[in-house]
């Protein structure tokens, strides 16, 4: 069965950099989630979209930005990077509202 | 406000034998859904299973179960004769009432369980 798409799988930035960090759904899922986990802790909710509207928005940087396309993925768009923001990104999909099934995670690294 | 307590940071179990990780959850809203990940070394998050709040039964998937006791607010995930594979941080998450159809999803701060041979 196909699942959520990201891309890249590792970035490395320098600090002040932009980072674009890419999510393709399972197909026919209408609702993308992205997470952001640092070292030794669990997902923390960042931003949510349902048919390509911001539906749901947690702590999420004003540094960062993120939409949904009219082919339903999604793109996080982070700027002036910080050494904080070195972390692993998950996008997650769902039908619904149903079970978010996870992406394999971009491991950004912000030097 | 919703919360998820593991209380078990760390287990270790013998291959083959079942084991319990233990989850308490705390939240107003009458309809929510539980659910447990498994986050092996790899890092990626993979879907175990889902209980919902007014299911009459518990979840099982294979070998996971979902020991579901609504008035004492657990979720407790079963894994019955672990797999050396079995081993990697599980994470016990929540999602509220569906007020809308996309409501995010709070994790606890898992366990890490280490099957030995």
């Amino acid at each position: 069965a196909a699942g959520v798409i990201q891309s890249p799988r590792h970035l490395i930035k320098e600090k002040r950099e932009t980072a674009t960090l890419k999510c393709y759904p399972i197909p026919r899922h209408d609702t993308v989630y992205w997470y952001q986990q640092g070292p030794g802790q669990d997902p923390q909710f960042l931003i949510s979209f349902y048919e390509k509207m911001q539906s749901d928005k947690g702590s999420i940087p004003d540094r960062f930005s993120a939409q949904q396309f009219s082919d339903y993925h999604s793109e996080l768009n982070m700027s002036s990077l910080e050494l904080g923001d070195s972390a692993l990104y998950f996008c997650a999909s769902s039908l619904a509202g149903d079970t978010q099934y996870f992406g394999p995670g971009t491991r950004l690294t912000v030097l | 406000a919703q919360k998820i307590t593991q209380t078990q940071p760390g287990m270790f179990v013998q291959e083959k034998e079942a084991v319990t990780l233990d989850c308490t959850y705390d939240t107003s809203d009458p309809s929510y859904g539980l659910f447990w990940y498994k986050q092996p070394s790899s890092g990626e998050m993979i879907f175990l299973i889902y209980q919902g709040s007014y299911d009459q039964q518990n979840a099982t998937e294979g070998r996971y179960s979902l020991n579901f006791q609504k008035a004492r607010k657990s979720a407790n995930l079963v894994i019955s004769a672990s797999q050396l594979g079995d081993s990697a941080m599980y994470f016990c998450a929540m999602r509220g009432a569906m007020k809308t159809s996309y409501d995010k999803v709070i994790f606890g701060p898992g366990t890490s369980l280490s099957v030995i041979p």
